[in-house]
């Protein structure tokens, strides 16, 4: 496993369609999140998964937007009813829990999904 | 929304220079962490500096805190064209169930020259 894979790494769509975003992260990692990134800022954070279990939900994360972790495996991020304004980058990273309550806060992130709304 | 921000947005600097980044952030933290991302790529840890530290290296890196001004700052040492990039601090919010929220500031885009 060579690290936090995602797919595709480009979407263009037009306005109103839907998509569907894939992330495969490290295979030990129980822990996986959503970021989108627009142009010139910092990642923002939009979702938490811990397994299959969708823990933390930005305010970002309007009702067009869904994510799930069925089997905490890989992830996926739906938008539907796509605006202009959602064109960003969607960034997945993913972070292990580790024993006896310690944990790792670095996080390990994939190449993106570029979307741009047309 | 952007825990802090970072200083400067643009640095050009000649290989073999020294680069400096500063960040500040707004809340009281666990840890602060430094990130690099190239163009267009995805984020990669570059290193962590927990809340009771005021100082950590790593290889050219050094990274200080000072909790009191809620601030810190990447030093990178002999820089290389390779470390052409932009940097973004992030600080970590603990959730009640477990795992971190991190929460980045704006960057700063790096260009070392030949």
């Amino acid at each position: 496993d060579t690290g936090v894979s995602q797919d595709p790494r480009h979407k263009i769509t037009k306005r109103g369609q839907n998509v569907t975003f894939r992330c495969d992260p490290i295979s030990e990692h129980n822990r996986l999140y959503w970021y989108r990134q627009t142009l010139g800022q910092g990642p923002e954070f939009l979702t938490y998964f811990q397994n299959e279990a969708q823990l933390e939900k930005s305010r970002l994360l309007s009702d067009r937007f869904s994510a799930e972790r069925p089997k905490g495996s890989f992830s996926t991020l739906e938008i539907q009813r796509t605006e202009q304004g959602d064109s960003a980058m969607y960034l997945c990273a993913s972070s292990p829990l580790l024993g006896g309550g310690a944990s790792r806060t670095e996080a390990f992130f994939g190449q993106g999904t570029r979307l741009t709304v047309v | 929304s952007q825990q802090g921000e970072e200083d400067p947005q643009a640095l050009s600097i000649q290989e073999g220079e020294n680069a400096t980044m500063n960040c500040s952030y707004k809340t009281s933290i666990n840890n602060l962490q430094w990130y690099r991302q190239n163009s267009g790529r995805g984020l990669v840890h570059l290193i962590l500096i927990r809340s009771n530290e005021r100082e950590k290296h790593s290889g050219r890196l050094r990274v200080t805190l000072d909790t009191s001004k809620k601030s810190s700052s990447l030093l990178i040492t002999a820089s290389r064209a390779a470390d052409t990039a932009s940097y973004f601090c992030a600080t970590d919010d603990p959730f009640t169930g477990g795992g971190n929220k991190l929460t980045f500031g704006t960057g700063t885009q790096l260009k070392v020259e030949l």
